[in-house]
């Protein structure tokens, strides 16, 4: 069974840089796609974008310029970076595995907030 | 960009009605189509792909159809336990993208 943690800090001061880690156990990953998904407090979700276990990326061009997901093999985990964030940012951030574009995998999610 | 267009937006049923839900895409997707559940607190959970076609362990009671820019998902006996948020997300072009969400609510 896969297994998917993200972790990271729960704050983030405005202008700074937000990053996450999604530690993957039950499987490796060395094989599919994997993404990350946000969701504003009591609103709907976005797809932020995705990495093959190669390196080759695709990201929302809402937020292109700003951020960056890349994987380590070697502690079998991926990451996210998202650059000048403002509360706009604001967000339950999730990883997710992706097989034929399908999230069938998901992490429980961490809140995000940027605040002073 | 993609937009997917849910509705409603909420839905007040009651157990055994049979609920529909559906998603428009601002253009054709073919059948490149995903229905996500969510609980309360929760991540969500993949229940359709591919618009019609049941992940494992979902209950038959899920169904989901369309193609094109018009998409459903039916529940034909709703249950206290599929009481969620509901949203579609297309795959056919980058970024993909989901739709606004239908929360069901019981009467």
């Amino acid at each position: 069974q896969v297994q998917l943690q993200e972790s990271g800090p729960g704050l983030v001061k405005p202008s700074g840089t937000l990053s996450l880690t999604c530690a993957v156990s039950g499987g490796s990953i060395s094989s599919n796609w994997w993404a990350w998904v946000r969701q504003p407090p009591h609103k709907g979700l976005e797809w932020i974008g995705e990495i093959h276990h190669t390196g080759t990326t695709n990201y929302n061009p809402s937020l292109n310029s700003r951020v960056t997901i890349s994987v380590d093999k070697s502690k079998n985990q991926l990451s996210l970076k998202l650059s000048f964030v403002t509360a706009a940012d604001t967000a339950v951030y999730y990883c997710a595995r992706s097989v034929q574009q399908q999230l069938d995998y998901w992490g429980q999610g961490t809140l995000v907030t940027v605040s002073p | 960009d993609i937009q997917m267009t849910q509705s409603p937006s909420s839905l007040s049923t009651s157990v055994g009605d049979r609920v529909t839900i559906t998603c428009q895409a601002s253009q054709d997707i073919n059948k490149y189509l995903n229905w996500y559940q969510q609980k309360p607190g929760k991540a969500p959970k993949l229940l359709i792909y591919d618009a019609s076609n049941l992940d494992t362990g979902v209950p038959s009671r899920f169904r989901g159809s369309g193609s094109g820019t018009d998409f459903t998902l039916t529940i034909t006996s709703l249950q206290s336990e599929d009481i969620a948020t509901y949203f579609c997300q297309q795959f056919d072009n980058l970024p993909y993208s989901f739709g606004q969400g239908t929360k069901l609510e019981i009467k």
